[in-house]
Parts: structure tokens; sequence; C-alpha cells
């Protein structure tokens, strides 16, 4: 049965870089798609984007810019950072596996990860 | 972007009530709707994948129905442990996206 834990700092500086990471236990890590999504008050729950063991990456148009999903194969672990934070980045941070890429048939997300508060304070 | 609504918003509904929840999309997207259950302070769990395949380990009473641009989830008999926040998520197109929740409080 697969797991996901999570980890990062949860408190930042406007400008700064978020940095996050979720490790994968308990079942295959190719084959399937690795998002990070991001919730709060405001703006709800919003996907970030993925990526595969291949190092293959979608992401959120509106995030795009901002964001940089990594993949470490030989720890079964993938990386979020989102740089220059405001307080619009406030939100908790979940990861999640998928089956297939996004916008590639049926994406649904199973299991997540137990979730990240991040702060955006001076 | 592809809007997901929900409606309602929230609702008050007793333990054995039959409870209905809609989610319309701004654009049709075939059979590409999951629905997710929130506790609070815990992750979005899965219901309801491809608009009526039940996840594994989800109890029988929770359905879905629906197509093109209007879905249902149904609880056919609320049960304490229902009680929570109910997402639709859609995967037709990037960026994937959710509806805005509806939650279910207790009457």
């Amino acid at each position: 049965q697969v797991q996901l834990q999570q980890w990062g700092a949860g408190l930042l500086k406007p400008s700064e870089t978020l940095s996050l990471t979720c490790a994968v236990y308990g079942g295959s890590f190719s084959g399937y798609f690795w998002s990070w999504i991001r919730q709060s008050p405001g703006k709800g729950l919003e996907w970030i984007g993925e990526i595969n063991h291949r190092e293959s990456t979608n992401f959120n148009p509106s995030l795009k810019s901002r964001v940089t999903i990594s993949v470490d194969t030989s720890k079964n672990q993938f990386s979020l950072k989102l740089t220059s934070v405001t307080a619009a980045d406030r939100a908790v941070y979940y990861c999640a596996k998928s089956p297939v890429p996004a916008a590639r048939g049926l994406v649904y997300f199973d299991p997540w990860g137990q979730g990240t508060l991040v702060t955006v304070s001076s | 972007d592809i809007q997901m609504t929900q409606s309602p918003s929230s609702l008050s509904a007793s333990v054995g009530d039959r409870v209905t929840i809609t989610c319309r999309a701004s654009q049709s997207i075939s059979r590409y709707l999951n629905w997710y259950q929130q506790k609070p302070g815990k992750a979005p769990k899965l219901l309801i994948y491809g608009v009526s395949s039940l996840q594994s380990g989800v109890p029988s009473r929770f359905s879905g129905s629906g197509s093109g641009t209007d879905f249902t989830l149904t609880i056919s008999s609320l049960q304490p442990e229902d009680f929570a926040t109910y997402y639709c998520q859609q995967s037709y197109l990037i960026p994937l996206t959710f509806g805005g929740g509806t939650e279910v409080a207790i009457k």
C-alpha cells in the first residue's frame, strides 16, 4: 500500500523560495505520475503540476513560471520549488499520486500526503 | 480553465438522510470526473473516479452519476462518519481543476 510522506519549511518571507519534498513508500515509483496540489481558503484546491520517473512534467499555466518539480528515483522522492513567494502562496501543500499524466485520460489523486502548511510573512 | 461549480456550497442533514451534491463543469468533460471527501485537518480522500467507479474500500452508500457537464454524488443513507466536505475534480483539460466544495453538516 503506497504511502506518501512530505516535509519542508513552513514559514517563509516574501520573495523566498518554497521547497517541499515527498517520499513514496510501499509501492512502485515508476509507472505513475506524482503531483503537487495546494489548498487555500481563497482559491480552494489548486493543482500545481506533476512529474514521473522519467522527469516528464506538466504544470498549471498560472504557476508554471515559478514552479520547478524534480525527482530523485534513487530515493523514490519528488520535490517542489516555488520561487518568489507572496502572501497569496499561503496554503496547505499536498503531494499525491495519479495513474496517468494530466489531460491524458482519467486522472485522479490517490493517495495524498499528509499536507504541509506554508505561511508567508515578513 | 474549466470551472467546476458545486451546489449547494453547504447543507445540513440528519443521519439516515439521502444527500445529493451537484457538480457542473463550464464545458463538457466527458466522464473525466472524480469525487473526494475531506475531513478537517486531513488530506482529501478519493471516493469515486470516472463519474461512477467506487474506489476500493469506499462504502456502497456512495454513488456517482452524470456525463458531459452535469454530475451528481449521492449518499444513500448518511452516516455519522460522512459529515465532511466533498469536492469534484475534472481531468479533461490542463489545468486540472476542483470544485469549491460542499460541506455536509449535522442538522
